[in-house]
């Protein structure tokens, strides 16, 4: 079964550059999310979308953005990087009426 | 979100069942019960969840207390591959997010 794919799988940025994280959540999944994981830490909820339209919002930096396109896939833009973003960025996708998330593989993000 | 307290860490031995406890009191009537868990270098997986009833599926049976402040999630034989951080999580309606806090980091003995 296909399951959330995420690109890319690892990423290296200096300082101050900007990034870019894709998301393909599963085939009729209409809700997408994002999530954040530090070394030693547990994720951290970013943001979701809801058919294209942001629907929550966690702890998300104003230096992030996110959108969810009409193929239903989404990506995390993040800009200014510092070395605290370095981290694990998960995607999840959900079909509206079962509750249960899937989670890709992640994108490491290391800032130098 | 309502908060739930699991204990950081539990030990199990290979092929004996596990009993993860998690605390949930402050939980309010829409919110669902659901489980996590994460493996090393792994996105987090779904386990189980429910909202009055007892659940079981392939993976795990999940016992929810009657006035559903604490709840159970039951894994019948440990294996080595469930080493891993289980997160007890509270959903608010079924379309809620999940936040996630501090899970029990589960070690199995062979």
């Amino acid at each position: 079964a296909a399951g959330v794919i995420q690109s890319p799988r690892h990423l290296i940025k200096e300082k101050r550059e900007t990034a870019t994280l894709k998301c393909y959540p599963i085939p009729r999944h209409d809700t997408v999310y994002w999530y954040q994981q530090g070394p030693g830490q547990d994720p951290q909820f970013l943001i979701s979308f809801y058919e294209k339209m942001q629907s929550d919002k966690g702890s998300i930096p104003d230096r992030f953005s996110a959108q969810q396109f009409s193929d239903y896939h989404s990506e995390l833009n993040m800009s200014s990087l510092e070395l605290g973003d370095s981290a694990l960025y998960f995607c999840a996708s959900r079909r509206d009426e079962t509750g249960e998330l899937f989670f890709g593989e992640g994108s490491r993000l290391t800032v130098l | 979100d309502a908060k739930t307290t699991q204990p950081n860490s539990m030990e199990s031995n290979e092929e004996e069942p596990v009993h993860l406890p998690c605390n949930h009191s402050t939980i309010s009537g829409t919110d669902y019960i659901h489980w996590y868990r994460q493996l090393p270098s792994q996105g987090p997986e779904y386990v189980i969840h429910g909202l009055t009833s007892n659940v079981n599926n392939r993976m795990a049976s999940l016992a929810i207390a009657e006035d559903r402040k604490s709840s159970t999630l039951i894994l019948h034989r440990a294996t080595l591959r469930d080493a891993a951080v289980y997160y007890c999580i509270l959903m608010r309606g079924s379309q809620g997010n999940l936040i996630f806090g501090k899970g029990t980091k589960l070690s199995v003995k062979p």
